[in-house]
């Protein structure tokens, strides 16, 4: 059974830092993995997809690397801005799997 | 346009009553799900359709029922609610791998902005 975890759980920094956010999964037979991003009391919005295939997927400041054989993935945020506090979830859909398992988040500060 | 609707937004009722959430995705996905996401902002998946059939029902009540009259849309309907039923549901889309063409690759999922149900 997939289970994904993700590192820190939360994470508080001043405005212009760069940061990684961590998530694993144990089953590496995985179809593909996708960043969301939740703002409070809102719904999810998807921020990269990286195929089982692919080794990083990149927009804007965001860029979120995958490593199948080691059951990883980052998301790294460069010049983190106010606007970016939120929680982000990772989301891993396996090969034999219709559904997308979830991570716990990591809930994101960046202080002015 | 919003790719993934659901209505009501917000849902507030008393134990004991059945209650309906709908959703509607205009992306011609074939693939939609509910998920329930906790007091601790787990999401966790509970149904997942495909054209219409169930594929996945995970370890729900039989409260719970959902329903797909088209493959544009899946509503859930709660029977007898109760206090632990309170939680935000989103309703997702996407396209099945297993019938996107070969080189197209594109099965991200979209969320709608979900549903906080209270029950009291």
């Amino acid at each position: 059974k997939q289970e994904v975890t993700q590192i820190p759980a939360a994470l508080s920094v001043p405005e212009g830092e760069n940061l990684v956010l961590n998530c694993s999964f144990t089953d590496s037979a995985i179809y593909n993995l996708q960043w969301f991003r939740q703002d409070p009391g809102k719904g999810l919005t998807s921020l990269l997809l990286i195929q089982s295939s692919q080794r990083e997927q990149t927009s804007g400041r965001l860029n979120a690397s995958l490593d199948k054989s080691s059951g990883r993935s980052t998301l790294y945020i460069a010049a983190s801005q106010p606007g970016d506090s939120a929680t982000y979830l990772c989301a891993v859909r396996t090969n034999y799997g219709q559904n997308f398992v979830f991570g716990p988040g990591t809930r994101l500060s960046v202080l002015p | 346009d919003t790719a993934v609707s659901q209505t009501p937004k917000y849902l507030v009722t008393q134990m004991g009553n059945d209650k309906s959430i709908k959703c509607e995705q205009n992306l011609g996905h074939d693939t939609m799900y509910w998920y329930k996401q906790d007091s601790k902002k787990f999401l966790k998946i509970m149904f997942s359709y495909n054209n219409k059939e169930l594929i996945i029902n995970e370890t729900v009540p039989n409260r719970f029922s959902p329903k797909s009259p088209d493959k544009a849309h899946l509503n859930l309907h709660i029977n007898s609610l109760e206090l632990g039923d309170s939680a935000v549901y989103f309703c997702a889309s996407s396209q099945d791998p297993g019938l996107v063409p070969r080189g197209v690759e594109n099965t991200e999922a979209f969320f709608g902005q979900g549903t906080r149900l209270t029950v009291v």
